[in-house]
């Protein structure tokens, strides 16, 4: 079946770091990819997306590019800052317009000044 | 719009109790998740639904129940709590199936 695979944390960078946390997948056809943020406290909520191979999704400062050859779709992010601390999960919905989505383990982001 | 709200934030039950986590949207959207995060270990889905009157079981569903009586309304069931069932649980919408879940704010579930 469909499986995401993201990189441990907890990942601990100074304020102004470069950001980059990995995310592999394993699925049939072409997936959609997507991160989600969880805030301390909070739900999850989106954070970008991509569909199709080579898209390139951005929201916030963070982007990711859906690289078929490769199956992965790494979150960067050029500058972080305090207020990013939070656990990112990489997710992908299986193709064909199925309604469910398969989720990594998440990762941990602590930013310190 | 609030989106989607659960209700409680935090219970404690004890084992072989019974309790209902409530998940109610006004958005409108049709399809209806519960998801369990455990630590470590991401989210997993219990139960689906596509619309009113129809559920349908995701990876984890032993130990639950669900029903869909409303579009709004999507509430989870414990009958019999055991401390394996001890996680945050997530209740999340959309409204076509496709991109983007809306999750509400979760219920931590302590069982002892």
């Amino acid at each position: 079946g469909d499986s995401v695979t993201q990189m441990e944390g907890p990942v601990t960078l100074s304020e102004e770091a470069f950001l980059t946390i990995n995310c592999t997948y394993t699925a049939t056809g072409y997936p959609s990819l997507f991160w989600y943020v969880q805030y301390p406290g909070e739900g999850l909520q989106l954070l970008l997306k991509a569909t199709k191979a080579d898209d390139k999704g951005s929201n916030k400062g963070f982007e990711a590019t859906y690289r078929k050859e490769t199956t992965s779709f790494h979150l960067e992010k050029g500058s972080v800052q305090v207020s990013d601390s939070a656990v990112y999960f990489c997710a992908l919905r299986e193709s064909g317009g199925g309604n469910k989505l398969t989720f990594g383990t998440g990762t941990q982001l602590k930013v310190e000044l | 719009n609030a989106g989607v709200t659960q209700t409680p934030k935090f219970r404690i039950l004890k084992i072989g109790q019974s309790m209902t986590l409530q998940c109610t949207q006004d958005m409108n959207h049709n399809y209806m998740y519960w998801y369990r995060q455990d630590p470590g270990m991401g989210l997993k889905l219990i139960y689906y639904s596509v619309g009113a009157g129809i559920t349908d079981k995701g990876e984890v569903p032993n130990g639950y129940n669900v029903s869909r009586s409303t579009t709004e309304d999507f509430p989870l069931r414990l009958e019999l709590a055991a401390p394996s069932q001890t996680s945050v649980y997530f209740c999340a919408s959309n409204p076509t199936g496709g991109n983007e879940q809306f999750f509400g704010p979760g219920t931590r579930l302590t069982v002892l």
